[in-house]
């Protein structure tokens, strides 16, 4: 079984509408991250958190939301999608400061 | 905002070729230097980590090598395969990763 695993895999929505991306991992580990990937971008970080009660925004975090339901669950919800947010996203997670992240599956998500 | 630099951007090679790729960044607040290996339609899979100035890794016919004075790392493959074709990241930690956009290797047989 994998580690990191993330929901869906694929999805197609349309503008305005509010969509939820969930990643779940059995690592262990505390620290977990949203990133999206765009062609000729890289990996951008939306979200990272190091704890349950720990959030924090990363460097693209505009029209996006995140939860930390628990050590193992971080969801990433979209309020009110739109076509610029059609892009690859990917979870990951990492022990400590330094760590190696291990990251999912990503999510194919097309915005029309 | 870290500014991590990965050089080249694309690189073709035949097979058999050795190669190496540049992965600049700022020196203060250096914590740890992350490479990744990332295949078309797959999630980026950790190759190294390096902690320490001067320090080197090696996997089979991929090394690397830090430099955290001059802000710098260095991937090498020697007798490159078509399997050997993806894109390698780096990511310096400095609180969190931050990745450079990625050298894209495309190995011809």
């Amino acid at each position: 079984d994998a580690d990191v695993t993330q929901t869906p895999r694929n999805r197609i929505t349309k503008t305005g509408k509010r969509i939820m991306l969930e990643c779940s991992q059995t690592k262990g580990h505390d620290r977990m991250y949203w990133y999206r990937q765009d062609p000729g971008l890289g990996l951008r970080l939306i979200y990272y958190s190091f704890d349950v009660k720990d959030i924090n925004k990363g460097e693209i975090s505009d029209g996006y939301s995140v939860s930390r339901q628990a050590q193992a669950k971080f969801s990433l919800s979209l309020e009110s999608a739109i076509p610029n947010q059609t892009a690859l996203y990917f979870c990951a997670t990492s022990g400590v400061l330094g760590e190696t992240q291990y990251f999912g599956p990503g999510t194919r998500l097309l915005v029309l | 905002i870290l500014n991590v630099e990965q050089s080249p951007q694309s690189l073709h090679v035949q097979e058999g070729d050795s190669t190496n790729f540049t992965c600049s960044f700022p020196s203060s607040n250096f914590y740890a230097l992350h490479w990744y290996r990332w295949e078309t339609a797959k999630s980026p899979e950790a190759l190294f980590v390096m902690t320490l100035n001067g320090d080197e890794k090696k996997k089979g016919r991929i090394s690397a090598t830090l430099n955290t004075k001059e802000g710098y790392s260095y991937l090498y493959i020697k007798g490159s395969q078509p399997e050997d074709s993806a894109t390698y990241l780096c990511a310096p930690t400095v609180g969190k990763l931050i990745f450079g956009q990625g050298t894209t290797l495309q190995v011809k047989p």
